[in-house]
């Protein structure tokens, strides 16, 4: 069984600093990971994915994620946050081919000027 | 139109109510899900169709009915529903099930049950 943990239900960041959020994933299967974000009155918007190509996977928005398999995790960064990061993130788990994704509870990021 | 999208984008409804949401995507899918957001909790997953066939159902009460009439459109009826319901529907379509396919969302439906 897979499963999602998203460390903190909402992170706050002054813009232009580092934005860090926080995943682990628990699968039996070499697993798929995904980033999404939700934008106010909107639906998910894929930020990035992971599918054992690389390690470090870049997406858009200057957003990045790395995959540690001997940490379970796929931790989300951005280098200098900007206004319109504010937002709430998902990260999501599908392991291996078969199976559905399964989301974190979601974490929101709050910039200020 | 393109992407996925869903109508109404909000419904207010009594518990004695008949209603649907409806769901269209121009992508080409095969794959097409309902997952319910409440807050604080994560993405509730409540039905697949693939190529049309229901392949799963989250153990849905009966109130929520779903119909994939083909592969670019998906409904949810909606009857006798109970306050707890109230959330955000959210419809989305990937090519394929499982692996690396990724979900395209529509932006909700906002259900409130009075």
């Amino acid at each position: 069984a897979q499963s999602v943990t998203q460390l903190g239900s909402h992170v706050s960041v002054s813009e232009g600093a580092l934005v860090l959020l926080r995943c682990n994933y628990s699968s039996s299967v070499p697993p798929y990971l995904f980033w999404y974000v939700q934008y106010p009155n909107q639906g998910l918007q894929l930020l990035l994915k992971y599918t054992s190509a690389a390690t470090l996977v870049k997406g858009i928005n200057g957003f990045e994620a790395e995959f540690k398999k001997s940490e379970t995790s796929f931790h989300l960064t951005k280098p200098s946050a900007h206004m319109s990061d504010a937002a709430e993130y998902f990260c999501a788990v599908r392991g291996g081919s078969q199976g559905n994704l399964i989301f974190g509870k979601g974490t929101k990021l709050s910039v200020k000027p | 139109e393109t992407g996925v999208t869903q109508t109404p984008r909000h419904l207010v409804m009594g518990m004695t109510n008949k209603k649907s949401l409806k769901c269209e995507q121009h992508l080409g899918h095969n794959a097409m899900y309902w997952y319910k957001q409440s807050a604080k909790k994560p993405l509730e997953l409540m039905f697949v169709y693939n190529f049309k066939e229901q392949t799963e159902n989250n153990s849905v009460p009966s109130r929520f009915s779903p119909e994939c009439p083909n592969s670019s459109h998906l409904f949810l009826h909606l009857h006798t529903l109970q306050p707890e319901d109230s959330a955000l529907y959210l419809c989305a379509s990937s090519q394929d099930q499982g692996g690396a396919n990724v979900l395209t969302f529509g932006a909700g439906s906002r259900l409130t049950v009075l």
